[in-house]
């Protein structure tokens, strides 16, 4: 069966830190992969996608993710975090359009 | 502007009473999406739907009920089978039916209190 493990529950960086939110999952075949970003009281928001090609992929909002096979898992990355960064982070990988959805990492920016 | 709304943004419901969540979206997607959220456990599938008129169980699908009878709106029925419904309620559309994987993108969310 397919399942994704944030294993970070809580994240703290000071803000102008990098930051790097860990993703592994478990599929059998090629998968499509996600990372969304929650704000509080919020619906989620896509960051981006891995579907096929390059495994490094360009997000909004200057994040990037690699997909990288031989380790089952997609990391979040981002140089330098801004306080507008604080928010709840899901990955999510998908077969068909079946969705499964990481518990999430709670990112908290300090100045 | 295209996107998904859901209404209200704020329920409060008395026990043993059945309450409906509002879905509508206007991007003109097939497949459309009701998900649960409880705080630590990520989102749970509770049911979608492919196209007008069919949809199926998710993983949580007990207590409660949907329709789809029009291709813009999902609304989704909490009913008093419920045990412990207060969480916050995500509705989601995607592009394709048929099984084809694209992305999926979600409403604003209801959050749902029982008293």
């Amino acid at each position: 069966a397919q399942s994704v493990t944030q294993p970070d529950i809580h994240i703290t960086v000071s803000e102008g830190a990098s930051l790097e939110l860990r993703c592994n999952y478990s599929y059998g075949a090629t998968p499509y992969l996600f990372w969304y970003v929650q704000s509080p009281g919020q619906g989620l928001q896509l960051l981006l996608k891995y579907f096929s090609g390059d495994t490094l992929v360009q997000g909004i909002k200057g994040f990037e993710a690699e997909f990288k096979r031989s380790q089952s898992s997609f990391n979040l990355r981002k140089p330098s975090v801004h306080w507008s960064d604080a928010a709840e982070y899901f990955c999510a990988v998908a077969t068909g359009n079946q969705f499964y959805f990481g518990t999430g990492t709670s990112l908290t920016v300090i100045p | 502007d295209g996107g998904i709304t859901q209404s209200p943004k704020y329920l409060f419901r008395k026990e043993g009473q059945n309450v409906t969540l509002s879905c509508e979206q206007n991007l003109n997607h097939d497949a459309m999406y009701w998900y649960r959220q409880d705080p630590g456990q990520g989102l749970r599938l509770i049911y979608y739907s492919q196209i007008v008129n069919d949809f199926q169980k998710g993983d949580i699908a007990e207590g409660y009920s949907v329709s789809r009878e029009k291709k813009e709106s999902f609304p989704l029925t909490v009913t008093s089978a419920q045990k412990n419904p207060t969480a916050f309620y995500l509705c989601a559309s995607s592009i394709p039916s048929g099984g084809d994987t694209d992305t999926q993108y979600f409403g604003p969310g209801t959050r749902l209190t029982v008293l």
